[in-house]
């Protein structure tokens, strides 16, 4: 079935390292891949998303880019900060659509101290 | 950008009561609306799809008679979970979904807590 995995965390950073969050994904159907935030208290945000193979999306200096012959989604930032503090979500679409049908991963908590 | 809200944020609740919770798109009509539930430092589940003006889509091993749900509007969705127990405590999370020109785009709420006693 559709699923997405994601590493595990936490993760923990010092201000301005650099960030990848490793997302793989069951290669069933043509999904559109997305990664979610969850600050703290708050609900989850869309970061960015691809729709088709060799996508890149881009969003506040994150970019994960669709790999078909990988089936994965890394997320990757160049140098983080405190206020990237918070829960990222991989997820993709079921069924091969982008009607709004998700499935996630697991969820990786950042931390990133200063 | 859209809004979701859920309400309430937090809830408590004794065990046998049941509870309700709404979420609603505040800037746009949403024909479908998604459930899901998260425990704690575990992903999303996704429970069911609300559908305006017909009945719900469960998934597979969610009880539809304990988690009702009522679509009554293009701008509410409302998820009674009926009978609680304390196993029913979770964060509640629904999305809606709007529809652009060449796509759909998901909007989260910012959940609701349940904890039964």
């Amino acid at each position: 079935g559709d699923s997405v995995t994601q590493m595990e965390g936490p993760v923990t950073l010092s201000e301005e390292a650099f960030l990848t969050i490793n997302c793989t994904y069951t290669a069933t159907g043509y999904p559109s891949l997305f990664w979610y935030v969850q600050y703290p208290g708050e609900g989850l945000q869309l970061l960015l998303k691809a729709t088709k193979a060799d996508d890149k999306g881009s969003n506040k200096g994150f970019e994960a880019t669709y790999r078909k012959e990988t089936t994965s989604f890394h997320l990757e930032k160049g140098s983080v900060q405190v206020s990237d503090s918070a829960v990222y979500f991989c997820a993709r679409s079921i069924g091969g659509t982008s009607y709004g049908k998700l499935t996630f991963g697991q969820g990786t908590i950042l931390t990133v101290h200063p | 950008g859209a809004v979701v809200s859920q309400h309430p944020s937090r809830v408590i609740c004794k065990s046998g009561t049941s509870v309700k919770i709404e979420c609603r798109s505040l800037d746009f009509q949403a024909t479908t609306m998604f459930w899901y539930r998260q425990f704690p430092k575990q992903s999303l589940m996704l429970m069911a799809t609300s559908n305006e003006g017909s009945k719900a889509t469960y998934e597979q091993g969610v009880e539809k008679d304990k988690f009702l749900i009522n679509h009554a509007s293009l701008t509410l969705s409302t998820l009674t979970v009926t009978s609680a127990h304390p196993e029913d405590s979770s964060f509640y999370i629904c999305s809606a979904t709007l529809l652009t020109r060449s796509s759909y785009e998901q909007y989260f709420g910012p959940g609701t807590r349940l904890t039964v006693t």
